[in-house]
This record gives structure tokens, sequence and C-alpha cells, in this order.
């Protein structure tokens, strides 16, 4: 089956440590998110590459990176994890910008 | 800016009572409107969505919803609740730059 595939489900770093979230696809879509969800809480965009192209939202910190070496893969990187920054990390595709969105199972981050 | 809201951050039915769950938007443009269902510790999973046409929808496990242009309205609805069915639900609109979400409906059925 064709899905969205998030990398490790449960991640738990240092407070400082840089930490590495995983994604890839088999849907061939041309868009990735990365979204921060935090407890009952709508999730947050933080990013999206359509294909090559990156969109960073005006309102994420510096402290977050994303990388997408082909168009399968997409990664985030969070340089310097805070307490704050403990949350879901949500994946998802979209064919196109207006498209539906096709979400991944998540990453639980936990900062200690 | 486009918004959605979504009224009640908590709904309690009873098993087989019907379900509602409510989303109200703004748009300025004809949107793409979409209902997700979040289980704990999981992604969204896609219930339904409408871009065009028929404006009653209907999605997975039993959920429809219709799109009300002159009350600016998605609700959801499902005629039986099943104890399956809690979760979070986001309703979620596109208006053809960015995809905007509600704060979410926690849903509780009641045994």
């Amino acid at each position: 089956d064709a899905m969205v595939i998030q990398n490790p489900r449960y991640q738990v770093t240092q407070f400082g440590k840089p930490v590495t979230l995983s994604c890839s696809q088999t849907l061939n879509h041309n868009v990735m998110y990365w979204y921060q969800q935090k407890s009952s809480q709508a999730p947050k965009l933080l990013f999206h590459y359509y294909d090559k192209d990156f969109n960073n939202e005006a309102d994420t910190p510096d402290n977050f990176q994303s990388r997408r070496p082909n168009t399968s893969f997409c990664f985030l990187d969070i340089r310097s994890p805070g307490l704050g920054d403990a949350a879901m990390y949500l994946c998802a595709t979209s064919r196109k910008g207006l498209d539906t969105q096709y979400f991944g199972p998540g990453t639980r981050l936990t900062v200690l | 800016a486009q918004s959605v809201t979504q009224l009640g951050s908590h709904v309690s039915v009873s098993e087989g009572a019907l379900v509602l769950l409510r989303c109200n938007y703004s748009s300025s443009v004809p949107p793409y409107l979409f209902w997700y269902v979040q289980y704990p510790n999981q992604g969204l999973q896609l219930l339904l969505k409408y871009t065009t046409g028929a404006t009653l929808v209907k999605g997975i496990n039993g959920f429809e919803a219709e799109f009300k242009k002159s009350e600016t309205s998605f609700h959801l609805t499902k005629p039986s609740a099943h104890m399956s069915d809690a979760a979070e639900y986001f309703c979620a609109v596109s208006d053809g730059n960015q995809f905007y979400f509600g704060t979410g409906t926690s849903l509780t059925v009641i045994p």
C-alpha cells in the first residue's frame, strides 16, 4: 500500500542535543509538509517542500531545519532541542498544493 | 487569512446516538473542505473531503458531512456512534494557498 512512513515513532533526546526525524513516502507526491502538534492542539505547519522548493513558515524558529534529498524522503532537523520542542511531529504529503494531505503516524519527541 | 472554527472542544455522546461535530469556516474563495480523525499517538486520517459537486459527502466509517455555502459550514455527522469513534476530529480548509486546521473536537462515546 502507498503510504507515508515516519521513523522513529518515539524519540527521546536531551536538552540541546541535535535530533533528526525522518519521513518517507511511496505516493510519489510533489509536496511534503512538516507539522508540530502539541497536546490537545491543532497541527502547526513548520515548513513544506514543493518538489525541491523549500517554503518556511514565518514563525518557524531557526532551530528547525529541513532537507529533502529526493522525492521520497524528507528530514526534520532540530539543532538544539529545548523543553518546549517536545511534541508530536507529523509529516504529510500531497500531490499538489491544494490537494488532500496524507499524514504519517507521527514521531513523538520527548526532551529531557 | 482564513479561519476554521470548531464549536465545542469536547463532545460526549452515548453509544448508538447521533454524532454531530460542527465546523464553520471563513473563505473568500470556494474552499476545499476536509475532516480528519486522529487516534491517540497516531497521525491524521482523512475521513472525507469536499471539493466540488454534490454537497453531501460520504466518508469512511459511516461519517458524512454537508457543505452549506450560505452558512459557511461543513458539519460532520454519523447516525449511530460506536465506541471506536472516540478520537480527536479536525476540520480543515484549503483556500488554494494554504491548509487551515480547526482547533479540534475530542469525541467521547459513553457506553
